[in-house]
């Protein structure tokens, strides 16, 4: 079980708008620690997606958004494309674990 | 550019030990925090260990401690994963990846695999 809760999957037609929840508690999110998300293709590496809630790195579209609500966060991606087909996952600090923790991921497919 | 590289993974038998390694190029490893983040077969994303810049600040994963010890050498731009007493559900990719700050990784290795079977 992970500390940070995905649904395991979303799906939308190319230009539409998903989002993508994660749902923590008051020793991670909730403590106000940051919440990040990653992008990862099956086979490759984890992407840094978004960072400190609402960050984009340099080069990450600004269609992904971030976003973050008492024990809650969301990724936002507008305008859907093919290439984004992908496992995405939050990631924030815990209290109780004195260290990382991951969400489960979600599985976005583009419809 | 910034290049995280591991090695040091392959088939070992349960209660085995394993050293993976992590070299650093592209950036001032000595200023950086480091982890080490796993993935299980077909599974997530699991964060294994931390280490601060100068390797004084350690944590780790309630399922890896006491068996794991994460080390670095800031002379040679190289972070270590001591694995010992390896278990099945250990097998994984095991990535290194700089911390960024506030427990963000913003640049990863491509990993590499560590299957514990007998």
């Amino acid at each position: 079980q992970s500390v940070l809760t995905q649904p395991p999957s979303v799906s939308g037609a190319p230009g539409q708008r998903v989002t993508i929840s994660c749902t923590g508690s008051n020793s991670n999110i909730g403590a106000g620690h940051y919440v990040h998300w990653y992008q990862q293709v099956p086979g490759t590496a984890p992407k840094l997606l978004i960072y400190s809630n609402t960050r984009r790195p340099s080069g990450v579209p600004d269609r992904f958004s971030g976003s973050k609500s008492g024990t809650s966060a969301s990724l936002a991606i507008t305008g859907l494309q093919a290439e984004d087909e992908a496992d995405y996952y939050c990631h924030s600090y815990d209290n109780e674990l004195s260290g990382g923790a991951f969400g489960g991921g979600t599985k976005l497919t583009v419809l | 550019e910034v290049q995280l590289v591991e090695s040091g993974g392959g088939l070992v038998q349960p209660g085995g030990s394993l050293r993976l390694s992590c070299a650093a190029s592209g950036f001032s490893f000595d200023k950086y925090e480091m982890n080490w983040v796993r993935q299980a077969p077909g599974k997530g994303l699991e964060w294994v260990a931390y280490i601060n810049s100068g390797g004084s600040a350690i944590h780790y994963a309630q399922s890896v401690r006491g068996r794991f010890t994460i080390s670095r050498d800031n002379a040679k731009n190289s972070l270590f994963l001591e694995m010992n007493s390896l278990r099945a559900e250990d097998t994984a990719v095991y990535y290194c990846a700089r911390d960024g700050g506030n427990w963000y990784f913003d640049f990863w290795g491509q990993g590499t695999l560590v299957s514990v079977s007998s």
